[in-house]
């Protein structure tokens, strides 16, 4: 099955702690983005990858961190910099500079600070 | 600056009625637009897109979108509403092709 993993679909942190959120594709798609859904707020652009070994800030870039090491890898981690992470966060990917290419998304992680 | 907007927060119809959900862009330049779908604790779901060409666009799910360059709008609809169709929809803008921006979303409420 082509598409989009993200794990886990439920996450759970403690303040202070940092979390990964992984996110995985088999499209062999050269970029990839992640946001952060709260709700009446839609989607909010946090990080995007073009290619392997760079990424450039979103919107709300403070707090996160990224890497890209692999084209089908761009997992996403939370600092405890940002300070208030609850949110559902999405990764999609796309193919590489096509405009007219339509974005996947994966099914979703939802974290929750306890 | 680029941007998208959904003036409506919410929309309901009745089913077997006309839905529209309505966005609208700021862009310099020719403008790309999107609609996507999302159902409860889902990821989206890709409906249809603008390009170029023809200003009303055929999708998934007997959608379409009518780009109205005057009136910086790409307003989706479906001539015939399905209770199924409720869902959280969002506006999409490709920003300079570097990623996607959308909208704040519009909750479409179908009522049998």
């Amino acid at each position: 099955d082509g598409g989009i993993t993200q794990s886990p679909k439920y996450l759970f942190r403690k303040e202070g702690q940092n979390v990964t959120l992984s996110c995985e594709q088999n499209l062999n798609h050269d970029a990839m983005y992640w946001y952060r859904q709260d709700p009446g707020q839609g989607l909010r652009l946090i990080y995007y990858s073009q290619i392997v070994n760079d990424f450039q800030k979103g919107d709300i870039a403070e707090g996160y961190s990224v890497s890209r090491e692999k084209k089908e890898s761009f997992p996403l981690t939370v600092t405890s910099a940002q300070k208030n992470p609850t949110a559902f966060y999405l990764c999609a990917s796309s193919i590489f500079g096509g405009r007219d290419t339509e974005a996947f998304f994966g099914q979703g992680t939802r974290l929750t600070v306890v | 600056a680029q941007s998208v907007a959904q003036p409506e927060d919410q929309v309901n119809v009745a089913e077997g009625n006309p839905l529209t959900v309505k966005c609208t862009y700021s862009v310099s330049g020719n403008p790309y637009l999107f609609w996507y779908v999302q159902y409860p604790n889902r990821g989206l779901q890709f409906l249809l897109k603008y390009i170029t060409g023809d200003n009303l666009v055929k999708g998934s799910y007997g959608f379409e979108a009518e780009f109205n360059k005057s009136q910086t709008s790409f307003h989706l609809k479906k001539p015939s509403a399905l209770v199924s169709d409720s869902a959280l929809y969002f506006c999409g803008l490709d920003q300079a092709g570097t990623a996607l921006i959308f909208g704040k979303g519009t909750t479409l409420s179908v009522s049998s």
